[in-house]
């Protein structure tokens, strides 16, 4: 079964700084990857999306990398900005099911 | 505008009282699925849809139901709850499973006593 690690579960950081959330996954079999922000009382939104023939992807000040080798995930968050508090969630689907981490709850301290 | 739709989104209620949570989305997608969502837990699949009149079990779907008879709509159907089910729900679409983001609903607090 597959098993799915967000580390820190917590982060606080200056703003402007830049920033690495993790993710890992127990089972390499990885056919799409997505990341998730949640705000607090709220649904979750898409970030980004890998495909499994990809490694990359690219929004704005976010930028997500995908090894399907290790099992691994980051979510790079560029000039933090307090608007980008929030709970960051990865996720993987495979086997017609999606998979989520705990989350990693992020603070950015103007 | 392109969204899925929980109703409702606060609930309390009694324990053995039946309940159902709609949820539609109006974009056409193939794929729909339901998670509850706690604490330490994080988000669990409960059950999914890859398409009309075809549903399957996700991680946790002990107490629940759920039924796909229009494209749109994916009813979860707690048939005698009780309060560990206790939860934040949310509803998510997809167009198709696989290599597509998925699309959340707001989410539906419920609370059975």
């Amino acid at each position: 079964k597959q098993e799915v690690t967000q580390i820190p579960a917590a982060l606080s950081v200056p703003e402007g700084e830049n920033l690495v959330l993790n993710c890992s996954f127990t089972d390499s079999a990885i056919y799409n990857l997505q990341w998730f922000r949640q705000d607090p009382g709220k649904g979750l939104t898409s970030l980004l999306l890998i495909q499994s023939s990809q490694r990359e992807q690219t929004s704005g000040r976010l930028n997500a990398s995908l090894d399907k080798s290790s099992g691994r995930s980051t979510l790079y968050i560029a000039a933090s900005q307090p608007g980008d508090s929030a709970t960051y969630l990865c996720s993987n689907f495979g086997n017609e099911k999606l998979t989520f981490g705990t989350g990693t709850r992020l603070t950015i301290i103007p | 505008e392109a969204q899925v739709t929980q109703n409702p989104r606060y609930l309390i209620t009694v324990t053995g009282k039946k309940l159902t949570v709609t949820c539609s989305q109006n974009m056409n997608h193939e794929y729909m699925s339901w998670y509850r969502q706690d604490p330490g837990l994080g988000l669990r699949q409960i059950y999914y849809s890859m398409n009309v009149e075809v549903t399957d079990k996700g991680d946790v779907p002990e107490g629940y139901k759920v039924s796909r008879k229009e494209k749109r709509n994916f009813p979860l159907i707690l048939e005698s709850p009780s309060p560990n089910q206790t939860s934040l729900y949310f509803c998510a679409s997809s167009s198709t499973a696989i290599n597509q983001p998925q699309h959340f609903g707001d989410g539906t607090r419920l609370s059975i006593l």
